[in-house]
């Protein structure tokens, strides 16, 4: 079945840092593929998709490339800051569309001034 | 745009009560809503999706009796978990979808159960 296998953390970083969170999938057909990030006492927010293969996805300074040879969808930022303290979590959606959401484990990444 | 909320954030519960929790779209009509369940350092798994006006679709293993969701307004789900016991306890999520929209799910901000 549909499947994400996380990275999993935490992870702690130094503010300016080059962050990774890797993520690999295992689906039939294509899928989506999602990153979302959940701030302490908030709901899950989408950060970035990415809809077919070698998509990459954007937003804030994160971006993730969907890459179907490697079944990999990994996050990564360039420079981190203390904002940017929250659990990450890999998406993707199987059979049915943005409906069925399956979740990675979450990385919980704690940025330090 | 595209609040959603939950009520209430945590609870604690003697084993062998009913439990309510409630999911609100507050800004935005939900034809849609999902509930899902985390386990400590687990995926978020999906329970149930609730469709207004109609029974909710239980994913294979989700007990329906024992986790009664109810969605009567465009705006409102709610997940009654039944006769509680500790096994129960857990971090429960909602998110929904607009009525009219691309299918991208809003999550609320979660609720943990706690039984005793």
């Amino acid at each position: 079945g549909d499947s994400v296998t996380q990275m999993e953390g935490p992870v702690t970083l130094s503010e300016e840092a080059f962050l990774t969170i890797n993520c690999t999938y295992t689906a039939t057909g294509y899928p989506s593929l999602f990153w979302y990030v959940q701030y302490p006492g908030e709901g899950l927010q989408l950060l970035l998709k990415a809809t077919k293969a070698d998509d990459k996805g954007s937003n804030k300074g994160f971006e993730a490339t969907y890459r179907k040879e490697t079944t990999s969808f990994h996050l990564e930022k360039g420079s981190v800051q203390v904002s940017d303290s929250a659990v990450y979590f890999c998406a993707l959606s199987g059979r049915g569309g943005a409906n069925n959401l399956f979740f990675g484990t979450g990385t919980r990444l704690t940025v330090i001034p | 745009g595209a609040v959603v909320s939950q009520h209430p954030s945590w609870v604690i519960c003697k084993s062998g009560t009913s439990v309510k929790i409630e999911c609100r779209s507050l800004d935005f009509q939900a034809t849609t809503m999902f509930w899902y369940r985390q386990f400590p350092k687990q995926s978020l798994m999906l329970m149930a999706t609730s469709n207004e006006g109609s029974k909710a679709t239980y994913e294979q293993g989700v007990e329906k009796d024992k986790f009664l969701i109810n969605h009567a307004s465009l705006t409102l789900s709610t997940l009654t978990v039944t006769s509680a016991h500790p096994e129960d306890s857990s971090f429960y999520i909602c998110s929904a979808t607009r009525t009219r929209g691309n299918n991208e799910q809003f999550f609320g901000p979660g609720t943990r159960l706690t039984v005793l």
